[in-house]
Order: C-alpha cells, then structure tokens, then sequence
C-alpha cells in the first residue's frame, strides 16, 4: 500500500508570491489534515478536510486555504508569503472518517521563503 | 484551545538506559493522546497511543502512562537503542472535533552507544 505522497519536496518562493501544495492520501482515507512544522513552534495544525469539506481548521491567517478532491488528493495554498511562512508543511491521512485514528504522515514539503 | 506541553526538549542517555519524555495538555475534554517518532527527512510516524480510558498501554520496549486528573501523560522507553535516536511528539485531541490534534513542541532524543 503506497504512503502519503507531499509533491513537491522543496520550495523557494519570493516573498508577495503564492503556492500551492499537494497532498494524495493512501488509497481509501478520506480525511487528510494539513500541519505546520517549524523549529519553535512545533507541529501547528492547519485544517482538515473529509469528504471535499472543511471539518476543522486552526488560528491561521486567511492567506493559508485548502481544499480535498472528490478522490481524496488535497491541495493548501499560501497567498502573498511572508519570510515567516518558512516551514515544514506535513499532510496526514486517517482512514475513513474516524475519529483520532492513527495520522499517517507524509514526508512534507519544505518550503523557504526569500 | 488545547496547550500541550512537553519536557525536556532534549535528552541523552547512554544506550541500555531508560528514557521518559513528559507531556502535560489543558483541556480536560481531551480524550486521545498519541506519540509520534520523528526521524530526519522524514514524517512523523505514530509509535503508540492511549486512550482516556486507559492509565496505562506497553508494546514491548515502549510503554505510555496517562494521569487524568493530573492531565499529564508520559512516553517510557526501557533498553534504548542507537535506533531510537529520533525526534518524539506527543499530541492529544477530542474525540468529537475531527483529527485536529494539538501537538507538543517535542524532544530530541540521543541514545550514546
């Protein structure tokens, strides 16, 4: 069974630009969330989507959305980036729509910001 | 919200030693605490978790404790190994607000062989 595939691996994007992010959940999850990971602050949840909607999302600026296909696959994007929003940005996907099942992660996109 | 907190930061132990990571979190609501491993270039991977009904899971070397009342739970490593050297998380979440989970700001763990 294939893992959860981040594409890209790595980003450098300018500062004021925007980008988008994707995330393919292992086949048959149908709830993926979205995580920043940076040195100081951890692992800081972004949003959740099951089923194409938003189930859940966290204190972060308007800038930062997302959305889930009808097979699964999600994308978050980032508009007008800030030096800040250099990250690790890691996407999970649980199995169905159960609650706090084990969260399988991917390997993240590293993105910088210049 | 949830604030989950977890000490040390960092940790070093000398291989065949054991090592205790601690978390604390806020919201008593919360009902699902899970560990992750994190190894360089790579996800976080899940390595056990307990539930509020539990007070204590062990799965060979590993073994989690939960304290309800004092809202704190902990991560037991016995006979640690160079392999173990990873980064640790631990997160707790509700059961009835999705997969959001709250983590905390981790601890890097060194096994000296």
């Amino acid at each position: 069974k294939a893992g959860v595939t981040q594409t890209p691996r790595y980003l450098i994007k300018t500062r004021g630009q925007q980008v988008t992010l994707s995330c393919s959940p292992i086949s048959g999850h149908r709830s993926v969330s979205w995580y920043q990971q940076t040195p100081g602050q951890g692992l800081q949840f972004l949003f959740e989507y099951f089923s194409e909607t938003q189930r859940n999302k966290g204190n972060f600026p308007g800038r930062f959305s997302g959305r889930q296909f009808s097979n699964s696959r999600s994308e978050m994007n980032v508009s007008t980036l800030e030096l800040g929003d250099s990250a690790l940005y890691l996407c999970a996907s649980y199995d169905g729509g159960s609650m706090n099942t084990e969260a399988f992660f991917g390997q993240g996109t590293r993105l910088t910001v210049v | 919200g949830e604030n989950v907190e977890q000490h040390p930061s960092t940790l070093s132990v000398q291989e065949g030693d054991s090592a205790v990571i601690k978390c604390t979190y806020s919201d008593s609501a919360s009902n699902y605490f899970p560990w992750y491993k994190q190894e360089l270039g790579k996800g976080p991977q899940l390595i056990i978790d307990i539930r509020s009904n539990v007070g204590e899971k062990k799965d060979q070397r590993i073994a989690v404790t939960l304290n309800k009342t004092a809202k704190h739970f902990s991560l037991h490593i016995t006979e640690t190994q160079p392999e173990d050297s990873a980064v640790y998380f631990c997160a707790a979440a509700r059961s009835n607000t999705g997969n959001q989970f709250y983590f905390g700001t981790g601890t890097s763990l060194t096994v000296i062989p």
